[in-house]
């Protein structure tokens, strides 16, 4: 089946600081990759993607590689600001967009 | 109003109590979503509409009715919930099954008492 396991977090790190949310997922096919931010009080919204092996998803200064040989799509950032806290979510889907599976979210803190 | 809207954003209610939740996009989209968010969970998907028809309904407890008279609304009519029915409802929506990209609304927080 499919399924995707992010680190639990949370994460609090300084502004600046460097940022890795590892991401790895089990799919039966050949999936395209998602990670979606929720910001507090408001829903999630698409940050980057990427659909198929060795492409790399980017915005806002995030960046995810699909990586087929480890299974992962893990999300960094090279200097966080404080605007980036907020709870990251993995996702994927084999054949559109009601098939999204989704990880349980890691929460990101940014202190100044 | 741009995007997916959805009301209330809060709302307490015993468990004999009939609620409904409302949701609204203004996107012009084609397919329209109910998630569940509890804490340190996935994300459920709940039931998918697409062109006003329901595609998809993840074996959920029929306490939970939804009703899409068009395709901009979406409803989520509550009957006899249990506290662990408590969580996020988030309502999304894309311009058709085919295209992944979802666009979320904010969520009305329920709490069951």
């Amino acid at each position: 089946g499919n399924s995707v396991t992010q680190m639990e977090g949370p994460v609090t790190l300084s502004e600046e600081a460097f940022l890795t949310i590892n991401c790895t997922y089990t799919a039966t096919g050949y999936p395209s990759l998602f990670w979606y931010v929720q910001y507090p009080g408001e829903g999630l919204q698409l940050l980057l993607k990427a659909t198929k092996a060795d492409d790399k998803g980017s915005n806002k200064g995030f960046e995810a590689t699909y990586r087929k040989e480890t299974t992962s799509f893990h999300l960094e950032k090279g200097s966080v600001q404080v605007s980036d806290s907020a709870v990251y979510f993995c996702a994927l889907s084999e054949s559109g967009a009601n098939n999204l599976f989704f990880g349980t979210g890691t929460r990101l803190t940014v202190i100044p | 109003e741009t995007g997916v809207t959805q009301t209330p954003r809060h709302l307490v209610m015993g468990m004999t109590n009939k609620k409904s939740l409302k949701c609204e996009q203004h996107l012009g989209h084609n397919a329209m979503y109910w998630y569940k968010q509890s804490a340190k969970k996935p994300l459920e998907l709940m039931f998918v509409y697409n062109f006003k028809e329901q595609t998809e309904n993840n074996s959920v407890p029929s306490r939970f009715s939804p009703e899409c008279p068009n395709s901009s609304h979406l409803f989520l009519h509550l009957h006899t919930l249990q506290p662990e029915d408590s969580a996020l409802y988030l309502c999304a929506s894309s311009q058709d099954l085919e295209n992944y990209e979802q666009y979320f609304g904010p969520g009305t927080r329920l709490t069951v008492t």
